[in-house]
């Protein structure tokens, strides 16, 4: 079963608009963490946000936040006022501290973001 | 401000020759791994190592071995180049614990193969 999954392989939104992307996941552990990365044309990966777990309040980082619902096991990417800058692959990914997982990644297949003007 | 650095860029292979990628991070990182990038399927862990010293296989480690020898350096090779493993390569380092600093993985440029 995978772990993480994207279901939105693109997306476009208009420049200015706010935009959500999906990410679910599938874990047993209690501890863990959720990343957003992004990567644009030029192929490096960037960080953009993190969730822990415990993590009561979700994450914000600048134009970005993490919607974290726990119970549902998901968390959905929300980028407010988009920029053309934002047109990139996003991947989702999630850390898992138990047994021998020896706090890897996991990633989901990603999505394509389009911003147009 | 280096952060994680690879090397080379960019190579060709043929088919059965060898090389090793090198990746260094100067953040003092315990953790560092070694991930590879297909197209339609995100990246994928190949090995990673807790400490100077150790590693161990990750999803995909066959065709590639794996070293530690410096806490800084991690050197992924392969002994026999395959067309199956023309890829993008990625190096990530992190530390490890809780809360959002020791978590991050930060990632090199990353190396493209191209095994013919």
């Amino acid at each position: 079963a995978q772990k993480i999954t994207q279901t939105q392989p693109g997306m476009f939104v208009q420049e200015k608009e706010a935009v959500t992307l999906d990410c679910t996941y599938d874990t047993s552990d209690q501890s863990y963490g959720l990343f957003w990365y992004k990567q644009p044309s030029s192929g490096e990966m960037i960080f953009l946000i993190y969730q822990g777990s415990y993590d009561e309040q979700n994450a914000t980082e600048g134009r970005y936040s993490l919607n974290f619902q726990k119970a549902r096991k998901s968390a959905n990417l929300v980028i407010s006022a988009s920029q053309l800058g934002d047109s990139a692959m996003y991947f989702c990914a999630m850390r898992e501290y138990g047994g021998t997982s020896y706090g890897k990644l996991t990633f989901g297949q990603g999505t394509i973001l389009t911003v147009h003007p | 401000n280096a952060g994680v650095t690879q090397t080379p860029k960019f190579r060709v292979l043929k088919t059965g020759q060898s090389m090793t990628l090198l990746c260094a991070q100067d953040m003092n990182h315990e953790y560092m791994y070694w991930y590879r990038q297909d197209p339609g399927m995100g990246l994928r862990l190949i090995h990673y190592s807790v400490g100077e010293g150790t590693t161990a296989k990750g999803e995909v480690p066959d065709g590639y071995n794996v070293s530690r020898l410096k806490k800084q350096n991690f050197l992924l090779g392969l002994e026999s180049a395959a067309p199956s493993q023309t890829s993008v390569y990625f190096c990530a380092s992190s530390s490890y614990g809780s809360g959002r600093a020791k978590n991050i993985q930060y990632f090199g440029a990353g190396t493209r193969l191209s095994v013919l």
